[in-house]
């Protein structure tokens, strides 16, 4: 099992409609969670994060965790063809808690069609 | 405040050369991580320093070396250069100090690095 899953995707989605992109984590002991958005030939660059239980909004995004379930997941409201981006998950696992080091997910990629 | 700033841009070595890289973190952050970008391994983590000691390391071949300075920036070296080395190697900052949560990192451009 992989420590950090997404679904590769394309995700597919048409302009205005709520994209919804999953994450699931195999330590339980995990603390801190990232998504960041990556443009083709450019570096990740941060969206969210989020450590407690629920949801947290910003703006468009919404990031969603359940730590019973292990699953942390973005959603973007009206999508605009300009969140056409792959979308990493990130998580900071139990054994390396002290510090930055993060475990990514593959990437989902996230097409919206105008 | 400026970003997160990398040296060089993109870089070109043949096998068993040596290349080092740099970073600059944002002013006031301390935490300083690397990882290794390639299209079929995805985002991997390197090593982290914080205040000019390696803090975490991951699963790379001892060839893979960094250090930081006491201004926060820092530096990786890759000796005897692979062809599989070639990959997209970005540098996070971090004002994370404390052992537990982790803060935000903030990602620079990225150093391009192809062995030919």
């Amino acid at each position: 099992q992989k420590e950090v899953e997404q679904n590769s995707g394309p995700l597919s989605v048409p302009e205005g409609a709520i994209a919804s992109l999953n994450c699931t984590y195999s330590d339980r002991g995990s603390q801190s969670f990232f998504w960041y958005r990556q443009y083709s030939g450019k570096s990740p660059e941060l969206i969210m994060f989020i450590y407690s239980n629920g949801d947290k909004e910003d703006g468009r995004f919404t990031a969603q965790l359940n730590k019973a379930s292990q699953y942390v997941s973005l959603l973007i409201r009206d999508s605009q063809p300009s969140d056409s981006a792959t979308y990493l998950c990130a998580v900071n696992m139990r054994y390396y808690n002290q510090g930055g080091k993060l475990i990514f997910g593959q990437g989902t990629e996230l097409s919206v069609k105008p | 405040k400026a970003g997160v700033t990398q040296t060089p841009r993109y870089l070109i070595k043949t096998r068993g050369q040596q290349v080092t890289l740099s970073c600059s973190p944002i002013s006031g952050h301390r935490s300083v991580s690397w990882y290794q970008q390639t299209p079929g391994q995805g985002l991997q983590f390197l090593f982290e320093y914080f205040s000019e000691t390696q803090r975490n390391k991951g699963n790379f071949p001892g060839r893979f070396s960094g250090r930081q300075f006491s201004n926060s920036r820092s530096e990786m070296n890759v000796s005897t250069l692979e062809l599989g080395d070639s990959a997209l190697y970005l540098c996070a900052s971090s004002p994370s100090g404390l052992a537990g949560l982790v803060s935000e990192q903030f990602f620079g451009p990225g150093t391009r690095l192809t062995v030919l």
